[in-house]
């Protein structure tokens, strides 16, 4: 079933933060968040798995609360470089080991 | 680590002829997955691979699509007749496994895509 991603676009200017939530009705067992530039492929930046673990990658991060079927992607700082639609990817209890179900996207515009 | 390789990169038909995909996975993934993406929209799956069977085909148009995976390593996806509904990006992703002994996952790589017209 198809994850739901809020906000769907976002405008900020460089050095502020935003949050993406990802947002599902069945129970998961990983979240998976991508970033794709227009035109390209999306790229992986990072899996949370079920126990609600927390992860970073520079200065983006996520949490999963598996209780509420919910993640969120944190963005400090935000620079340029970040603009570009996000996916969350989520991984159901029911199928695990199948591929993921994707959200709409939200798309994030940093602005100088 | 050479990433997933695709091609071509472009391709523009009329409707009702016939185009094919081919996709070449990271060295050793053993899962390989094709989604169609359409404008504006998540990446929506096809089918999956586990070496060169089928785990997940549930959303593939058979009655148009088709894909198979030689050896468990290059793919290709094929669409015959074409129609205007499948103007789309065609992406081919690998994965490998992530992950300790409490938890396992999948972490997806995806390939640059194949960008398919139909007029």
């Amino acid at each position: 079933q198809q994850p739901v991603q809020s906000p769907q676009a976002v405008i900020l200017r460089e050095g502020e933060d935003a949050v993406i939530n990802c947002s599902s009705s069945k129970a998961l067992y990983s979240v998976h968040w991508y970033r794709q530039k227009h035109g390209e492929a999306p790229v992986f930046l990072m899996i949370l798995l079920k126990g609600g673990e927390q992860k970073g990658h520079d200065k983006i991060s996520a949490s999963f609360n598996e209780k509420k079927q919910q993640s969120s992607l944190y963005l400090t700082a935000s620079q340029l470089s970040y603009s570009g639609t996000y996916f969350c990817g989520t991984e159901e209890v029911a199928n695990s080991g199948y591929a993921l179900n994707f959200g709409k996207g939200t798309s994030l515009l940093v602005t100088p | 680590e050479a990433g997933v390789a695709q091609s071509p990169r472009y391709k523009i038909i009329e409707k009702r002829q016939s185009v094919a995909f081919w996709c070449n996975p990271i060295s050793g993934h053993a899962t390989l997955y094709w989604y169609q993406q359409i404008l504006g929209q998540g990446p929506k799956l096809l089918i999956q691979f586990q070496n060169n069977g089928v785990v997940d085909d549930s959303q593939l148009p058979k009655d148009r699509f088709s894909a198979e995976r030689l050896k468990g390593v290059d793919s290709t996806l094929k669409i015959q007749p074409a129609k205007l509904e499948d103007s789309a990006v065609y992406l081919c992703a690998s994965s490998r496994r992530t992950g300790g002994a409490r938890a396992i996952s999948y972490e997806q790589y995806f390939g640059p895509g194949t960008r398919l017209t139909v007029t």
